[in-house]
């Protein structure tokens, strides 16, 4: 198994809190990723990571930001939640070689109420 | 645009059944990824196949086995003599070349009945 880890696992949140989603990898991989799951659309595309301090927007990215300060370290922050982030987020990383071609390796997810 | 379709929401059988689960996908670039996953009632997602658009050539695994033909612009997937632990939700993705962004499908739920 890949080594990823995510923390917290659980969160339950109140509407304009700032929540940070922390995930941690030991296997130096160079990109890292952010998915929020719901039901009827699979998996989606909030962040990814390239590098150290190099990050770009994936489809669902209005409302939540992201820092790389350490290549084993994603943070996914919301800067005021609200209820319509209520979902399980995944982390996934993938070592950095030939665009699209790379197999993405997943961690546990965190599951987030907004109330 | 990309676009991965999972047609069937929920599938049920019975233990020893075999199941195929469908995913059609659709993409105008000549070099892309398809990938399957699977997603066990506990949460975590397990990477089970990557296919290249140059390589239909089926594959198997054990009990499962998979189809890639690029006619039908399908990579559908075979479970024989499904068990139990077979049931969870399986995912099919898509990755076009020189973008790490995966296109996922909604997912089908299969659950294998003892």
């Amino acid at each position: 198994d890949a080594g990823i880890t995510q923390s917290p696992r659980h969160k339950v949140t109140e509407t304009g809190t700032p929540v940070t989603l922390r995930c941690h990898q030991t296997e130096n991989h160079r990109y890292m990723y952010w998915y929020r799951q719901d039901p009827g659309h699979g998996l989606r595309l909030i962040h990814y990571s390239y590098g150290v301090k190099d990050t770009d927007k994936g489809e669902v990215s209005d409302g939540y930001s992201v820092s790389r300060s350490k290549t084993e370290d994603f943070l996914l922050t919301l800067e005021s939640a609200t209820s319509s982030q209520t979902s399980v987020y995944f982390c996934a990383i993938s070592e950095g070689g030939l665009a699209g071609s790379e197999t993405q390796y997943f961690g546990p997810g965190t599951r987030l109420l907004v109330l | 645009a990309q676009k991965v379709t999972q047609a069937q929401t929920e599938i049920s059988v019975v233990e020893k059944e075999d199941v195929t689960l469908d995913c059609v996908y659709e993409t105008r670039d000549t070099t892309y990824y398809l990938f399957w996953y699977k997603q066990p009632p506990s949460g975590e997602l397990v990477f089970l196949i990557r296919r290249n658009s140059f390589d239909e050539q089926n594959e198997i695994s054990g009990r499962y086995s998979w189809n890639f033909q690029k006619s039908t612009s399908s990579f559908n997937f075979t479970i024989t003599a499904s068990q139990v632990v077979d049931s969870a939700v399986y995912f099919c993705a898509l990755a076009t070349s020189g973008t790490y962004k995966y296109i996922f499908g909604t997912g089908t739920r299969l659950k294998v009945l003892a």
